[in-house]
């Protein structure tokens, strides 16, 4: 298994749909992120747990709910979208951000390029 | 203002070239700095961080600090046609915390 990994590659949803993105990473990595990526837009962040905590939450609107059961996954639940939220939503994880030699690199899946229509 | 600012580019340059790419940054209290690589349709990866003033060298990429001027930029030597790809400054406000905050790329091409 490669290091993070997420599915569906793609998602074509209806405004009215509910769907769910899974990240998964093999790390060992103990903090997890969510961040869109948008044409012409820098990458944004979105959610961040540590330790299964969400230490982060970029105001994100309430249509986005994430969910982290352990330290290896993540989900991105999605509900009543609009098309302004088509995407690519890369999650991505890193090590303990307190721990002792933190370099701040993340790693990134391959994304999830949702069309919402 | 944007957090943090390059200029999208593209930039073209010959293969053998130099490629100098820019970032500059608001928050004066940012600590550690970041630069990414990302290829078409492909996942960001780290090429280098830096979190002190000055050059660190990397084989043939160098990144240059400079907090007064709060800019920071990455050179790429002897550039190569697979160095083409979008690079993304990342700058994150302490050392141990978990917000990094792209810019929006600059995107290279390195021609034949």
């Amino acid at each position: 298994e490669t290091g993070v990994t997420q599915t569906p590659r793609h998602l074509v949803m209806g405004m009215t749909n509910k769907k769910s993105l899974k990240c998964e990473q093999h790390l060992g990595h103990n903090a997890m992120y969510w961040y869109k990526q948008s044409a012409k837009k820098p990458l944004e962040l979105m959610f961040v747990y540590n330790f299964k905590e969400q230490t982060e939450n970029n105001s994100v609107p309430s249509r986005f709910s994430p969910e982290c059961p352990n330290s290896s996954h993540l989900f991105l639940h999605l509900h009543t979208l609009q098309p302004e939220d088509s995407a690519l939503y890369l999650c991505a994880s890193s090590q303990d951000t307190k721990r002792a030699g933190y370099t701040g690199e993340l790693f990134f899946g391959e994304g999830s390029r949702l069309t919402v229509l | 203002q944007k957090e943090v600012e390059q200029n999208s580019g593209p930039l073209s340059v010959p293969e053998g070239a130099i490629a100098s790419l820019n970032c500059t940054y608001s928050d004066r209290g940012s600590q550690s700095f970041f630069w990414y690589r990302q290829y078409s349709g492909k996942s960001p990866e780290l090429i280098m961080f830096i979190y002190s003033n000055g050059d660190k060298e990397d084989g043939r990429f160098t990144a240059q600090l400079n907090k007064a001027s709060q800019y920071v930029s990455l050179l790429i030597r002897d550039s190569q046609p697979s160095d083409s790809a979008t690079y993304l400054c990342a700058v994150n406000r302490g050392y141990n915390t978990d917000k990094l905050i792209f810019g929006t790329g600059t995107r290279l091409q390195v021609f034949p």
